[in-house]
């Protein structure tokens, strides 16, 4: 139990295009989910906090107009890269909680902006 | 402010060998404990976690950790390792008093060699 899913693994875009990237707790319910970004041989570092049928809360530093995020239903959430930059090339994971402070991680996705 | 450090980049060891990695944590709530395993390109994986109780607490993988609150450390043990466990190994505070938000340490590298 408790699996959250990405798609795309991997995804390689033109600079100023668009990208979604979709995360999916696929056995459970999640009320809250979080976006992480991890650059190369780094820690990861939280971008927001998703919210089923609420906006999303953003760290401080994270563009809100660049990384759109939409809870839509509580097994899915989105984070749409907007005109995307090569600065903007990470891997990106989401995670999704149970119950409490437990969170469960998917697979990641590889943006590569060229 | 919230912070987890790991003081080991990279650490080597051989096969069949013990281990332990080192966490220890700054945080102004009543924490929870978390070690998490990640494989090159691949999302994060649970190995244990510490909410209260028994400080000593068993996880997947043979893996334990335990939780010393004197000392703000939470480290990580495995008595024999195997080839397998080569990974970086990240360990996580988080807390409902913070909106379970999780703060990462800068992740350890382990090698293994036979």
């Amino acid at each position: 139990g408790a699996v959250v899913s990405q798609h795309p693994s991997r995804v390689i875009c033109k600079s100023g295009t668009s990208v979604k990237i979709e995360c999916r707790s696929l056995d459970f319910q999640a009320t809250t989910m979080f976006w992480y970004r991890q650059f190369p041989k780094k820690s990861l570092m939280l971008m927001a906090t998703s919210n089923e049928g609420s906006k999303a809360t953003y760290e401080q530093g994270v563009e809100k107009d660049k990384f759109l995020i939409n809870h839509a239903s509580l097994t899915l959430s989105t984070l749409t890269v907007t005109s995307a930059h090569p600065e903007d090339s990470s891997f990106y994971i989401c995670s999704a909680i149970l119950a409490g402070v437990e969170q469960y991680f998917g697979p990641g996705t590889r943006l590569t902006v060229t | 402010a919230q912070s987890v450090t790991q003081p080991d980049i990279h650490i080597t060891v051989s096969e069949g060998a013990s281990l332990e990695l080192r966490c220890n944590y700054s945080y102004g709530a009543t924490p929870y404990l978390f070690w998490y395993v990640q494989s090159p390109g691949q999302g994060l994986q649970l190995l244990l976690k510490y909410f209260s109780g028994d400080t000593l607490v068993q996880g997947i993988k043979g893996f334990e950790a335990e939780f010393k609150r004197s000392q703000s450390s939470f480290n990580l043990r495995k008595p024999s390792v195997h080839w397998s466990d080569a990974a970086e190994y990240f360990c996580a505070v988080g807390s409902m008093e913070y909106g379970n938000k999780l703060v990462f340490g800068a992740g350890t590298i382990l090698r293994v060699k036979s």
